[in-house]
């Protein structure tokens, strides 16, 4: 599983977007660009995925730029709803399925 | 159509008790995963199963086996519980196609032991 660097936590207020970037320097050809979400107390939810340019979905938007060394999971305007820990995870050859420590995202009123 | 479903959803254990939990899940997957996530922290993968008939160790499998008992179920037990297996646990599952990594996992809400 190519390794993932993400920042360890945000802060952002009600009504703003928020921006989460993803490193992955040795994503491989075939590897898709996936992002989780979990909230306190619950297991993590699959909310968008991606390979190239821009997926936008109800949720979220991925932005990947053409090198696919890294990718930006949007949120637009978030509420005291979307504080959650978000994880980016990339491909999966092997079955494994890990996680790293994820971004806390946290929104203020 | 239920997901992935764990039980216990809360255990309490004395150090040195054994006790198993349980997964299902309804999705007809391949795959499935066990998880620990202690406070604060990400996600850890204790063993995963491929597919039915096989497992493998994850990040951290000391003081657990597991047991895929069919495509549906995925136990993990605790042979001698331990304080330091205090956690929450979580089971999810997925349809893995190797060298295709555009599948979503779903997982179960979670296993809180508190090992005492």
């Amino acid at each position: 599983l190519a390794k993932t660097t993400q920042p360890i936590s945000m802060d952002s207020y009600e009504g703003q977007e928020v921006n989460i970037t993803c490193s992955h320097n040795n994503i491989a050809t075939n590897d898709y660009i996936t992002w989780y979400q979990q909230f306190p107390s619950q297991g993590p939810r699959f909310i968008i995925q991606g390979y190239k340019t821009k997926v936008t979905n109800e949720v979220a938007s991925l932005f990947i730029p053409a090198d696919r060394k890294s990718s930006t999971l949007s949120l637009p305007r978030v509420s005291l709803s979307d504080t959650a820990v978000y994880y980016c995870l990339v491909g999966d050859n092997d079955y494994k399925l890990s996680f790293g420590a994820g971004t806390t995202v946290t929104v203020r009123a | 159509n239920a997901g992935v479903t764990q039980t216990p959803k809360f255990q309490v254990l004395k150090t040195g008790q054994s006790m198993t939990l349980q997964c299902a899940q309804d999705m007809n997957h391949n795959s499935m995963y066990w998880y620990r996530q202690d406070p604060g922290m990400g996600l850890r993968l204790i063993y995963y199963s491929a597919s039915e008939g096989t497992t493998d160790k994850g990040e951290v499998p000391n003081g657990y086996n597991v047991s895929r008992l069919n495509k549906r179920e995925f136990s993990l037990r605790l042979e001698s519980a331990a304080p330091s297996q205090t956690s929450v646990y979580f089971c999810a599952s997925m349809d893995f196609a190797l060298g295709v990594s555009d599948t979503e996992a779903f997982f179960g809400q979670g296993t809180r032991l508190t090992v005492v």
